[in-house]
C-alpha cells in the first residue's frame, strides 16, 4: 500500500510569490491535515480537510488556504509569500481523523528568498 | 496558542544508555501521542496513550500518561544508532472530530560516537 506522497519534495520561491503545495493521501484515506514545521517550533497545524470540507482551521493567516478534492488529494496554497514562510511543510492522512491514525508524507521544503 | 512543553530539548547519550524525555501541559489533555521523525522524513507514530496512569510499551520504548493528565513521559531502553531523530509529543485539542494536534518542540536524540 502506498504512503502519503508530496509534491513537490523542494521549492524555492521569492517574497511576494504563491505557491501550491499537493499531498495525495494513501487511498482509503479521507482526512487530510496540513502542518507547518519550522526548527524548534514543533508542528503547527494548519487545516484539515475531511471528504472535500475544511472541518479544522489553525491560527494562520488567511494566506494560507487548502483544498481537497474528490480523490481526496489536497492542496494548499501559500499567497504573497514572506520570508517567514520558509518551512517543512507536512500533510498527514487518515481514514476518518482519527488521533492515532494519522500517517505523514515526507514534506515540502519550502524556501523563500 | 496552546503549547506543550517538552524537554530536554537535546540529548547526548552513549549507545546502550537509557533515555528518559517529558511532556507537559497547562491543560488537561485525553490523549498523548509520542512521534519520531528521521531525516527528511515526516513524524511516525509510536505509542498513543488514551487512560491516566497508562503505562504502554512498543519495544524497547515505553511511555506513560500521567495521573494528572497534564504531563506524558518516554522512556528508550538500551539505546542504539538507529533510536537517533527527533521524538515528539502531541495531544488533541478539541472534541471528537472538531480537534488539532498540539505538538511539543521535540527532543533530539544524539547518540555520542
Amino acid at each position: 500500500k502506498a504512503g502519503v506522497t508530496q509534491t513537490p519534495r523542494y521549492l524555492i520561491k521569492t517574497r511576494g510569490q504563491q505557491v501550491t503545495l499537493s499531498c495525495s493521501p494513501i487511498s482509503g484515506h479521507r482526512s487530510v491535515s496540513w502542518y507547518q514545521q519550522t526548527p524548534g517550533q514543533g508542528l503547527q497545524f494548519l487545516f484539515e480537510y475531511f471528504s472535500e470540507t475544511q472541518r479544522n482551521k489553525g491560527n494562520f493567516p488567511g494566506r494560507f488556504s487548502g483544498r481537497q478534492f474528490s480523490n481526496s488529494r489536497s492542496e494548499m496554497n501559500v499567497s504573497t509569500l514572506e520570508l517567514g514562510d520558509s518551512a517543512l511543510y507536512l500533510c498527514a492522512s487518515s481514514l476518518a481523523g482519527g488521533v492515532s491514525e494519522q500517517y505523514f508524507g515526507p514534506g515540502t521544503r519550502l524556501t523563500v528568498t | 496558542g496552546q503549547q506543550l512543553n517538552q524537554s530536554p530539548q537535546s540529548m547526548f547519550i552513549q549507545e546502550g544508555e537509557d533515555v528518559s524525555m517529558n511532556c507537559t501541559s497547562s491543560s488537561i489533555f485525553n490523549t498523548w501521542l509520542w512521534y519520531k521523525q528521521d531525516p527528511g522524513e515526516g513524524p511516525v507514530l509510536l505509542i498513543a496513550l488514551y487512560k491516566a496512569g497508562e503505562l504502554t510499551s512498543n519495544g524497547r520504548l515505553t511511555a506513560q500518561f500521567g495521573i494528572t493528565r497534564k504531563d506524558s513521559f518516554l522512556n528508550i531502553s538500551a539505546s542504539i544508532p538507529s533510536d537517533v531523530g527527533i521524538y515528539f509529543c502531541a495531544g488533541p485539542n478539541g472534541v471528537d472530530s472538531n480537534y488539532q494536534l498540539i505538538w511539543g518542540a521535540g527532543t533530539k536524540l544524539i547518540i555520542k560516537p
